[in-house]
């Protein structure tokens, strides 16, 4: 069955420090490949999403994402993070398919706490 | 503009109260979808209509019922909920496919906040 794994599910770090969310799929068709924040209270917002092309993609907010076809992996990166940063981290990967590209596969998320 | 708007943002209901969850988009997306969300995990997949008809049912149980009255438009009607129901329910939205890749971005709205007492 298709799945996506969050490694890291709770990630406590102090303002200025670098950031790296591991995520990864099994599916070894197409995907397209999500990675979407929830800040406390609020809804799902796209950070960023690869498609196709150059497999490193920028997001909103300094946040960038690196596709490694060979590892099945698209983990997410933001070189400073900031307490602004404390947020639900949700990687969903959508199967590329002729017929139905309706789901997405969620991971089950990272919470990340940024200290001041 | 990929917005998704939500009404009404928090609902309170009794085990046998009939209420309605709506959802609007003018992004032009023919896809919408509602999901489910319980605190910290990622939303579960409820049901979805594309070009306003159902195209999957994630086999919900038959007090949610779906209705997408035109291609903006997505309600979600409540009716004798259980107390394991309260929950966050959100509604998106994407283009839809084939459209070519990324065609399926989802937008999310910002959710109804619901609680069965």
């Amino acid at each position: 069955a298709q799945s996506v794994s969050q490694h890291n599910h709770h990630v406590i770090l102090s303002e200025a420090a670098s950031l790296e969310l591991g995520c990864n799929y099994s599916y070894g068709g197409t995907v397209n490949l999500f990675w979407y924040v929830q800040y406390p209270g609020q809804h799902l917002q796209l950070l960023l999403k690869y498609f196709s092309g150059d497999p490193l993609v920028k997001g909103i907010k300094g946040f960038e994402a690196e596709f490694i076809k060979s590892k099945f992996s698209f983990n997410l990166r933001k070189p400073s993070v900031q307490w602004s940063d404390t947020a639900e981290y949700f990687c969903a990967v959508s199967p590329f398919n002729a017929g139905n590209n309706r789901k997405l596969i969620w991971g089950l998320g990272t919470s990340l706490a940024v200290n001041p | 503009d990929t917005e998704v708007t939500q009404t009404p943002k928090h609902l309170v209901m009794g085990m046998t109260n009939k209420k309605s969850l709506k959802c609007e988009q003018h992004m032009g997306h023919r896809a919408m979808y509602w999901y489910k969300q319980k605190a910290k995990k990622p939303p579960e997949l409820m049901f979805v209509y594309s070009y306003e008809k159902l195209s999957i049912n994630e086999s919900v149980p038959s007090r949610f019922s779906p209705e997408c009255p035109n291609s903006s438009l997505l309600n979600l009607h409540l009716h004798a909920l259980q107390p394991e129901d309260s929950a966050l329910y959100l509604c998106a939205s994407s283009q839809t496919v084939p459209a070519g890749p990324g065609a399926d971005t989802q937008y999310f709205g910002p959710g109804t906040r619901l609680t069965v007492l």
